[in-house]
């Protein structure tokens, strides 16, 4: 079955610290994993894919199919950057989303 | 606008009424998605759209839950009789096609009493 699992439900660090969030997967196929952020009163956006290998406002994240994970990491974490991040894959029919519970980020000053 | 939009906003029903929730896609988007986000919860999928076809209603958590998409377009997802546990955000997104990127509503709040 498929299955994204986020072990975190809140991630404290202070402004200018590393952060990463973690994201581990079950799928049976090769799935296209995303990271979702939700800033306060804003809906739900598009962070980054792993398909594009792109940096979005300093994050990154690299999928490990030996570790079915896909971490999102970024050096220097920012107050701005505080939201809530949802790690999902999108199974090889290209239909629907699954998404893991979502772990809120808290950049402190 | 540019952006998915969803009527109304926030919904409070008392149990038992039936509810009509409605989302916007962006114009030309071929696939409409339902999701549906407990509180604490990422979204779990309900039901996808490919036109006016609906081609995955796997989601669906009763038959108390219905959806339709009659000219391709904007989409109302209905749900009778409603219970404590339908309480939840839910939410839209659309595509251009099967596989690209979705893009989200700002979902509807439903609360009931």
């Amino acid at each position: 079955a498929q299955r994204v699992t986020q072990p975190e439900k809140l991630l404290s660090v202070f402004k200018g610290a590393p952060v990463e969030l973690k994201c581990n997967y079950s799928y049976s196929g090769s799935p296209e994993l995303f990271w979702y952020v939700q800033y306060s009163r804003q809906r739900l956006q598009l962070l980054l894919r792993h398909i594009s290998r792109e940096s979005i406002k300093g994050f990154t994240a690299d999928l490990n199919k030996g570790e079915t994970s896909f971490h999102l990491k970024k050096p220097f974490a920012q107050e701005e950057d505080s939201a809530m991040y949802y790690c999902a894959l999108l199974d090889n029919y290209g239909q629907n989303f699954v998404f893991g519970p979502g772990t809120r980020l808290s950049v402190l000053p | 606008g540019a952006g998915v939009s969803q009527s109304p906003r926030y919904k409070v029903a008392k149990r038992g009424q039936d509810v009509a929730l409605r989302c916007d896609p962006i114009s030309g988007h071929v696939s409409l998605f339902w999701y549906q986000q407990a509180l604490g919860q990422g979204p779990e999928f309900l039901t996808y759209f490919q036109n006016e076809a609906q081609l995955d209603k796997s989601g669906l958590p009763s038959d108390r839950f219905f959806a339709e998409r009659p000219e391709g377009s904007v989409s109302t997802l209905k749900i009778q009789r409603t219970q404590q546990e339908d309480s939840a955000v839910y939410l839209c997104a659309s595509s251009l096609e099967r596989g690209q990127l979705q893009y989200f509503g700002p979902g509807t709040r439903l609360t009931v009493l």
